[in-house]
């Protein structure tokens, strides 16, 4: 199975100012065949279920504030929240979809500080 | 407005049989990979399975020998069975639809989301 693993475990981030979260995977996700990473990003509100952000590594979901982008190729990965809003609070998961098993990194916890 | 919703018996005792149905409503079936996560109270989240509108099937690993995904076209629902559940199975229980990545096997990435359904598993 790829492993994911993200950094900070938790993070805290004065309102207004920049959240950046890092995903990093034990192999490389990228297909050069259609140039694209198969990395999505995921939001969980304290007592809701995930919600999709981002996949193919920097796509954004419908509905989603241009607030949030993902960046990243191969193994490396960044999901930044360019101003942080109150209601960003939440878990970030990042979730590899190059091979099966689909697995998900540990989660990173953003509170405002 | 695609939204999904798990339902089920409620709790389970170990060593009987886990059973969750998820509805979808406004969407057919069709054309994506339908799928269960789970994630332990205060953890990450597990990728369980999926099921497609063939019938077509891919497991967990780690689980692949208790789990059974079926699907019902007519009722626009697929269900998911865990055998010899276990208090290490104890979890909120997700239901989600699955975007084809085009890879093979397939492999999705996961939206919208049901609530959840909690299944604790205790004697």
């Amino acid at each position: 199975d790829i492993v994911m693993v993200q950094s900070p475990d938790s993070l805290a981030v004065s309102l207004g100012e920049r959240a950046t979260i890092n995903c990093k995977s034990s192999q490389s996700v990228f297909y050069s065949s259609n140039n694209k990473n198969y990395l999505a990003w995921y939001q969980q509100k304290p007592g809701q279920p995930p919600k999709l952000l981002i996949y193919w590594a920097s796509t954004r979901e419908s509905g989603v504030p241009d607030r949030f982008s993902g960046s990243g190729s191969g193994t490396d990965f960044t999901l930044s929240i360019s101003s942080l809003q109150a209601e960003d609070v939440a878990v970030y998961y990042c979730q590899q979809y190059s091979n099966t098993p689909p697995t998900f990194g540990q989660g990173t916890k953003l509170e405002i500080k | 407005q695609v939204q999904l919703r798990e339902s089920g018996p409620g709790p389970v005792k170990p060593s009987e049989t886990l059973s969750l149905t998820c509805t979808v409503s406004g969407d057919s079936l069709s054309g994506y990979y339908w799928s269960w996560i789970r994630q332990p109270p205060g953890r990450g989240l597990e990728w369980v399975g999926y099921i497609n509108h063939y019938g077509t099937t891919d497991y967990s690993p780690s689980l692949r020998s208790r789990v059974t995904i079926s699907i019902d076209m007519s009722g626009n629902q697929f269900s998911l069975r865990l055998r010899s559940v276990t208090a290490a199975d104890t979890a909120v229980y997700y239901c989600a639809r699955g975007s084809d990545s085009g890879t093979s096997p397939r492999t999705v990435w996961f939206g919208p989301w049901g609530q959840g359904s909690l299944v604790s598993v205790s004697s």
